[in-house]
């Protein structure tokens, strides 16, 4: 079992939905990080998180939108996806970000109709 | 030159055998060096890291070589079992950038063969 808690596991949306994906470690740690990961490809880091901070965008479209309530949860929020956003979307944490160990969670794979 | 190049893309053993993925990478300011597996419907799990100040870590059978005057790195997993076919990605990141950023490989998928 990870330690890091994804929610939902399977998503399953259209076009014009509104949905939030949800992320929860209880590690302690202060860095968290949104990958999307595409069929047999590495992940892609999306946002980067430290201290609660928003401090990478990699160029996600604001279809996307980040949240962290708290250094223990951090939230996807999706609006008008298109379907080549299907993906598994992946949260991760780390104790810092410089050079700390990234533990993922087991994502949520997302599907867009 | 933040790219980090991982070969073979695909990799088939017979039990026992030792399969080994390798790694190269330019950037020479990468220094931290994981590696993680990836099974199906999971995310990827850190299996073993390693610092350019060291040249070979061994965790149980999984073991990384590190070259860093060739700027390349390998995994080689031991006596391997059936239930290491999985998909390994090789990865990269600099304390420099002080993102978190890490550059993956494409990755290598692993089939043992029982």
């Amino acid at each position: 079992d990870t330690e890091v808690t994804q929610t939902p596991k399977h998503l399953v949306m259209g076009m014009t939905n509104k949905k939030s994906l949800k992320c929860e470690q209880h590690m302690g740690h202060r860095a968290m990080y949104w990958y999307k990961q595409k069929a047999k490809k590495p992940p892609e880091l999306m946002f980067v998180y430290s201290y609660e901070k928003l401090s990478i965008n990699e160029s996600v479209p604001s279809r996307f939108s980040p949240e962290c309530p708290n250094s223990s949860l951090l939230n996807l929020h999706l609006h008008a996806l298109q379907p080549e956003d299907s993906a598994l979307y992946l949260c991760a944490s780390s104790l810092g970000y410089s050079n700390q160990p990234q533990h993922f969670g087991d994502g949520t794979r997302l599907s867009i109709l | 030159q933040q790219q980090v190049k991982q070969s073979p893309q695909s990799l088939i053993v017979q039990k026992g055998g030792i399969p080994i993925i390798n790694c190269a990478y330019e950037n020479t300011a990468f220094d931290y060096f994981p590696w993680y597996q990836q099974f199906p419907g999971k995310g990827p799990a850190l299996l073993i890291a390693i610092r350019p100040d060291v040249s070979e870590k061994k965790e149980g059978r999984f073991t990384i070589s590190f070259n860093k005057s060739a700027k390349q790195f390998s995994l080689h997993i031991m006596d391997s079992q059936p239930g290491d076919s999985a998909t390994y990605f090789c990865a990269a990141s600099w304390s420099s950038s002080n993102t978190g950023k890490l550059i993956f490989g494409q990755g290598t998928t692993l089939q043992v063969k029982p």
